[in-house]
């Protein structure tokens, strides 16, 4: 089974330019999972969708960032415009809750974003 | 917001050295998860814990969920060369699946 993939793996911008970030999940898995990760700290949820809907952006700077998840599959994180504090590994993870079961995350491999 | 505390930051180990490490948390959580995060890597689970007092083990990894479902640990036992890595701890809510983590304990090997 493949896992989750994202690209680029690396993306260097300076402040104040746009960036995407792609995130194709587990097949079939519903909910997805935009994290950020800033140098020497665990991950922070930015957003959770569930199929094509949002469940949480609570933590997400709708001010410059933004996702979708359209068709309810592969995703897109968006900064715009990026600032020198947005530098971080923005991690995609997906799951699938079986019936009765529990949740568990598969995280993608991470893009290294880097602003200068 | 919740937030949870993990100890030691980092640590050095010898091969065949047992180490620990734990998490603790102002707000109690259902779940208890550790995960593993290597260099250009995403984490990836090593135990899930859903009850408190919780035991669990995955080959040499111990984990416990404290009885205040307020803390965890973690143990490695006869620890090898590739135990090396960030460790982190994450625990969740009552309220959906949001994860909140630990800020990772690293562990490198002693020169």
């Amino acid at each position: 089974e493949a896992g989750v993939a994202q690209s680029p793996r690396y993306k260097i911008i300076e402040k104040r330019q746009s960036v995407a970030f792609w995130c194709n999940p587990i097949s079939g898995h519903a909910t997805l999972y935009w994290y950020q990760q800033i140098l020497g700290q665990g991950p922070k949820l930015l957003i959770q969708f569930q199929n094509n809907g949002v469940v949480d952006d609570s933590q997400l700077p709708k001010d410059r960032f933004s996702a979708e998840r359209l068709k309810g599959v592969d995703s897109t994180l968006k900064i715009q415009p990026a600032k020198l504090e947005d530098s971080a590994v923005y991690l995609c993870a997906s799951s699938s809750r079986p019936p009765g079961g529990t949740d568990t995350q598969y995280f993608g491999p991470g893009t290294r974003l880097t602003v200068l | 917001g919740q937030q949870l505390n993990q100890s030691p930051q980092s640590m050095f180990i010898q091969e065949g050295e047992d180490v620990s490490m734990n998490c603790t948390s102002s707000s109690i959580f259902n779940t208890w998860l550790w995960y593993k995060q290597d260099p250009g890597e995403g984490p990836v689970l090593l135990i899930a814990l859903y009850k408190a007092g919780e035991l669990t083990s995955n080959g040499r990894l111990t984990a416990q969920f404290g009885i205040t479902r307020k803390d965890s640990f973690l143990n490695i036992s006869a620890s090898i060369p590739s135990d090396v890595g960030i460790y982190f701890c994450a625990g969740r809510g009552a309220a959906g699946n949001k994860l909140t983590f630990g800020g990772g304990t690293r562990v490198l090997v002693k020169p």
